[in-house]
């Protein structure tokens, strides 16, 4: 079985502070998404990594995709309260199969 | 508003039951997916559907089918209810066949409780 386990599970920190947040396999994926969800609302798309190694940068936020393409990081640079939400990584399986992490509830404190 | 509708938006209903979930995909859009999601699972893929065939499938009960129509709408229908599928259910399109940097665009979900 696929898995991806992300890390941490939940993070509190204050306005302005930098976070990481990891998303971890032990499973080759041919590309890595992330998405953000808000209560209440469906996941929405941030961005998706293919190549291995591969680095993407969306305004305050960094992506990696790990070299081997079993794993991804999240950066995020000068957190906002707007930036709270639930974190999930999804890797893509060779038979068109969507796997998504366990989940990183991010709550940015004013 | 990602363009994908879902209804009902919560679902009450007793175990036992059966229940059906619909889902309207973004104009244009030929592929459905369908997900789980609970509190201690997380988000399970269930099935996808491109223009009306079966493409892939996830973690999907023998209890749960679905289809896609002609309109390209789609219906999760759900049996023999249990305690442990109250959970909410995501319907997402796209517009490709799905692969590795497909985009999919989720709805606003329907809950489901099953009491």
């Amino acid at each position: 079985t696929q898995l991806l386990e992300q890390s941490p599970q939940f993070l509190s920190i204050q306005e302005g502070e930098n976070l990481t947040v990891y998303c971890n396999s032990s499973s080759v994926f041919s590309s890595l998404q992330w998405y953000r969800q808000e209560p209440g609302e469906g996941p929405v798309l941030l961005v998706t990594v293919v190549t291995g190694g591969e680095v993407k940068k969306l305004k305050r936020l960094t992506f990696q995709f790990g070299d081997a393409r079993k794993d991804s990081s999240l950066h995020i640079t000068a957190a906002q309260p707007g930036d709270t939400g639930l974190y999930l990584c999804a890797g893509v399986a060779g038979t068109y199969k969507y796997i998504f992490g366990t989940g990183t509830r991010l709550k940015v404190l004013a | 508003d990602s363009g994908v509708t879902q209804t009902p938006k919560h679902l009450i209903t007793a175990t036992g039951q059966r229940v059906t979930l619909r889902c309207s995909p973004r104009s244009g859009d030929l592929s459905v997916y369908w997900y789980q999601q609970s509190l201690d699972q997380g988000l399970q893929f269930l099935i996808q559907y491109y223009n009306g065939e079966e493409r892939a499938k996830g973690n999907i009960l023998e209890r749960f089918s679905a289809q896609q129509f002609p309109d390209l709408h789609s219906e999760l229908n759900l049996s023999s209810l249990e305690l442990g599928d109250s959970a909410l259910y995501f319907c997402a399109s796209s517009g490709t066949r799905g692969g590795r940097t497909d985009t999919q665009y989720f709805g606003p979900g329907t809950r489901l409780t099953v009491l």
